[in-house]
């Protein structure tokens, strides 16, 4: 059973601050991981893949990638309230398309 | 260019009922995956499709079951509907059939089964 975990918080940081958000992965084998961001009543919205062990930035977010420890990050730099949502990490294992979620981590940005 | 739409945006069906959602992919896009995501189980892979043939099942009964056309529009249906098939069920297209990249997802449908 492919397993991706994330701690469902809330997290709460005040606006301007750095949110970490954090996942584990438990197939070794997995080969891309992807954070999405996701409204409430809204659908998943892509924010960053990556699938090379380091660091990929993208304006105000970056990826952080580390397979030996089987983990995965992403740093808000400078957060806003309206960061406030669920972020989801998603990996990519085998063949095809497929892609385990953890259960999603619940950020709050307070202004 | 148009995203990825899901009909219809809401249903709801009685138990027993069966029911056939819709998906329209990204022009271009060939890989089309379903989800249902519900508030306990979070989002879930039903199955994928690729150039008309499903490449890849979850773990899901045989009441849920899906198919592509030639323009990578998709179809899901879900027979005997049963009260826990409440959920929102997301479609997701991606284009490239061995792909690094992440899936775009559609708006959704959300099935309430009373």
């Amino acid at each position: 059973q492919k397993e991706v975990e994330q701690n469902s918080g809330p997290l709460s940081v005040p606006e301007g601050a750095i949110a970490s958000l954090n996942c584990t992965y438990s197939d070794r084998g997995s080969q891309s991981f992807f954070w999405y961001r996701q409204y409430s009543g809204k659908s998943p919205e892509l924010i960053m893949f990556i699938y090379s062990n380091g660091d990929k930035e993208d304006g105000r977010f970056t990826a952080q990638l580390n397979k030996a420890s089987q983990y995965v990050s992403l740093l808000i730099r400078d957060s806003q309230p309206s960061d406030s949502a669920t972020y989801l990490c998603a990996v990519k294992s085998g063949a095809g398309n497929m892609l385990t979620f953890g259960g999603g981590t619940r950020l709050m940005v307070k202004p | 260019k148009a995203g990825v739409t899901q009909t219809p945006r809401y249903l709801i069906k009685t138990r027993g009922q069966q029911v056939t959602l819709s998906c329209s992919p990204i022009s271009g896009h060939r890989s089309v995956s379903w989800y249902q995501q519900t508030p306990g189980q979070g989002l879930q892979f039903l199955f994928e499709y690729f150039s008309e043939t499903q490449r890849n099942k979850g773990n899901f009964p045989g009441r849920f079951s899906g198919r592509q056309f030639s323009n990578s529009r998709s179809e899901m249906n879900v027979s005997t509907l049963e009260l826990g098939d409440s959920a929102l069920y997301l479609c997701a297209s991606s284009s490239s059939g061995a792909t690094n990249y992440g899936y775009t997802f559609g708006s959704g449908t959300r099935l309430t089964v009373v």
